[in-house]
């Protein structure tokens, strides 16, 4: 299994600033994921984070709002930019292992005032 | 990608057996079933895998008809503590499509 850990646990920015959140893991993993749950409801996929090349980004989500950096196989960091009150959501982690298991962060949780 | 559908919430007693059923009509040929579980404030967690038939592991059994359109979730004996939120995801083993959550299914179980 994959422990996954997330700084910071959480956060309350100001609008029109921008927040970096950190996911490490405790081994070398190829694929990393980056998720936004809002309040109540599912887990939406963000991205994923490619090592060595830009992330991929899923339909509604683009680089300028979620820069993403995966530096090497055991690290990421998703930024969000100019934030705003509908960007307050918790934001996960994840990867997935050799054995096709996903393992998720504990989750980073942003609000915007 | 296979889409699935899953109650939006289910009480149980505490001591029963809860099964949570997922449909996933448009299920491919190379697609697997997976399901999590997440706590409140927490990220999902694994529960079990499968392609067809059982499969039973210590948390739990997923059962499979041959066609492959429906899934069920088994908790044996539910306890206070497996009140969660249980999601059902269908999608290639290797993980680049076995990524997208649906609704999910409220369990809250009762004392």
């Amino acid at each position: 299994s994959a422990v996954i850990s997330q700084k910071p646990s959480r956060d309350i920015c100001q609008r029109g600033t921008s927040l970096t959140i950190q996911c490490q893991v405790d081994s070398q993993v190829t694929m990393m994921f980056w998720y936004r749950q809002q309040p109540g409801q599912s887990l939406t996929l963000i991205a994923t984070a490619n090592q060595g090349s830009e992330a991929t980004y899923e339909s509604g989500f683009v680089i300028d709002k979620f820069p993403i950096s995966r530096p090497n196989l055991t690290f990421s960091t998703l930024t969000v930019s100019n934030m705003s009150p509908e960007d307050s959501s918790i934001y996960l982690c994840s990867v997935v292992d050799s054995f096709y298991e996903q393992y998720f962060g504990p989750g980073t949780r942003l609000t915007v005032t | 990608l296979a889409k699935t559908t899953q109650p939006i919430s289910m009480d149980s007693y505490e001591g029963q057996e809860v099964n949570i059923t997922c449909s996933h009509n448009n299920i491919a040929t190379n697609d697997y079933i997976t399901w999590y579980q997440q706590f409140p404030s927490q990220g999902p967690r694994f529960i079990i895998q499968g392609y067809k038939t059982k499969v039973t592991n210590e948390v739990a059994s997923l059962f499979i008809p041959a066609d492959r359109k429906s899934s069920t979730l088994s908790l044996p004996r539910v306890s206070l503590s497996d009140t969660a939120v249980y999601y059902c995801l269908v999608g290639t083993q290797t993980g680049a499509n076995n990524l997208f959550f649906g609704t999910g299914t409220r369990l809250t179980v009762i004392p």
